[in-house]
């Protein structure tokens, strides 16, 4: 079974930093690519940065650019989200998402991590 | 990488049908085949639906079924059930590696 499991998040002050991470199991981490996608309170979805499977290509959306760094470490299943220079609009729900079915911005989805950007 | 266009709400009963659009440009869901819907229920992760405009995932109800003309793309469920009753939001590739959310829609069931 499939699981991913974020952790990281909370509340930081504007301008901040905060790492996310997330613990993939269920299947082979190392194969595959992998997405981070968030979603502010009461909005929709919105992705943010997607990683291949060799760390080889990585994209940001542009309200990220700049600011965010995604990584992983196949060898401990993990992916990562740096995040600095934290604006109050980048409050939300942070989704760790894995792409094994392709060209999607996640198959399967972890339960999220609230990350609160306020003074 | 601007916002999809989809209906902010869609209702039906029990056992209709009903269909919700997902509208984009030709840089977008006229461009690619790589169209996904997701469903999500109140405080819980999305679910892929759908994914590359028409095939369904192991598991997800054969009621779902999804198509697309030009540049917009379509999301059907059939017999409607309680269940169904979610926000749901399309998804499109919009080159460069980046993906294009649709601004979700809310399904009630009556």
């Amino acid at each position: 079974e499939v699981q991913l499991v974020e952790s990281g998040g909370g509340l930081v002050k504007p301008g901040g930093s905060l790492r996310l991470s997330c613990a993939a199991s269920g299947f082979t981490f190392s194969s595959y690519s992998m997405n981070w996608v968030r979603q502010a309170p009461g909005k929709g979805l919105e992705w943010v940065s997607s990683i291949s499977s060799s760390s080889s290509y990585i994209y940001y959306a542009d309200s990220v650019k700049g600011r965010f760094t995604i990584s992983r470490d196949n060898a401990k299943n993990s992916l990562y989200l740096q995040m600095n220079s934290l604006r109050a609009e980048d409050t939300a729900v942070y989704y760790c998402a894995s792409d094994i079915v392709g060209a999607t911005p996640g198959d399967y989805w972890g339960q999220g991590t609230l990350v609160t950007v306020s003074s | 990488q601007s916002a999809l266009t989809q209906p902010a709400s869609v209702s039906g009963s029990p056992g209709q049908s009903i269909t919700i659009s997902c509208t984009g440009t030709s840089s977008d869901v006229g461009s690619y085949n790589l169209v996904s819907w997701y469903q999500q229920h109140p405080g819980k992760a999305p679910k892929l639906m759908i994914y590359e405009v028409s095939k369904r995932p192991s598991g997800v109800s054969n009621r779902f079924s999804g198509s697309k003309s030009g540049n917009t793309a379509s999301l059907t469920i059939s017999g409607l059930q309680a269940e169904d009753e979610a926000d749901y939001y399309c998804c499109s590739y919009a080159g460069s590696s980046t993906f294009a959310f649709g601004t979700g829609t809310k399904v009630t069931v009556l």
